[in-house]
């Protein structure tokens, strides 16, 4: 049984303030990571696939790295701001998949004005 | 932006009644997805399709789920006699490729209750 987890499931944050999440998820047989924000009422929305070891990315203020051998990824955002707040959800993608997507439980960032 | 619609929103049946939810994805992709999230549970996967056919499926999806893309355009998921543990919110989602390129943008979801 594939396992991702996130941590942690809740963030407070002031605006301005730097943050970071961890995804964790099974080191054999990757294939790619996706990383996802999801706003209430709204679709989730695409941020990253992730696909090689050592990779990074960056939309903005957010960016990701991800690190295959030892089966973790970050996001970070940086000076984050009220509109930041959602849920971030990481899902993995393994070797014979046809694009089935394993998710995390979320992380859920609130930024306090 | 082109994006990924479902319909109804918000769905409430009777336990025993046959359900169908409907998406329309981006039109230029050729991978379609349901998944659900049961509340305070993961978004878990329960089928992908590609080319007029299932092309994996989960464990929850067993004979009471069927999905079809009966025109072009839609892409519909039919639960055939619901139960109440059916009661999730449920997603759908298209890509343009599968694998490491495959972007999957989902739409707005379903939210399902079962009574």
């Amino acid at each position: 049984i594939l396992n991702v987890e996130q941590s942690p499931q809740s963030l407070h944050v002031q605006e301005g303030d730097s943050t970071n999440f961890t995804c964790s998820f099974p080191s054999s047989n990757f294939y790619a990571l996706h990383w996802y924000r999801w706003e209430t009422a709204k679709s989730p929305e695409a941020l990253f696939v992730m696909t090689l070891n050592g990779d990074e990315k960056k939309k903005g203020r957010i960016s990701a790295t991800l690190n295959t051998k030892e089966g973790y990824s970050y996001l970070y955002i940086k000076g984050s701001q009220p509109e930041d707040s959602a849920t971030y959800l990481c899902a993995f993608l393994y070797g014979t998949s046809y694009g089935k997507l394993t998710f995390g439980q979320g992380t859920i960032l609130t930024v306090h004005p | 932006e082109p994006e990924v619609t479902q319909t109804p929103s918000h769905q409430v049946t009777q336990m025993g009644q046959e359900v169908i939810l409907r998406c329309v994805p981006i039109s230029n992709h050729l991978y379609f997805y349901w998944y659900r999230q049961i509340l305070g549970q993961k978004v878990e996967f329960l089928v992908s399709f590609y080319n007029n056919e299932i092309s994996e499926k989960s464990e929850i999806f067993d004979d009471q789920f069927s999905v079809e893309r009966p025109d072009g355009s839609n892409f519909t998921l039919k639960i055939r006699s619901t139960k109440l543990e059916d009661s999730a919110m449920y997603f759908c989602a298209s890509s343009e490729a599968a694998g490491e390129r495959g972007e999957q943008y989902f739409g707005p979801g379903t939210r399902l209750t079962v009574t």
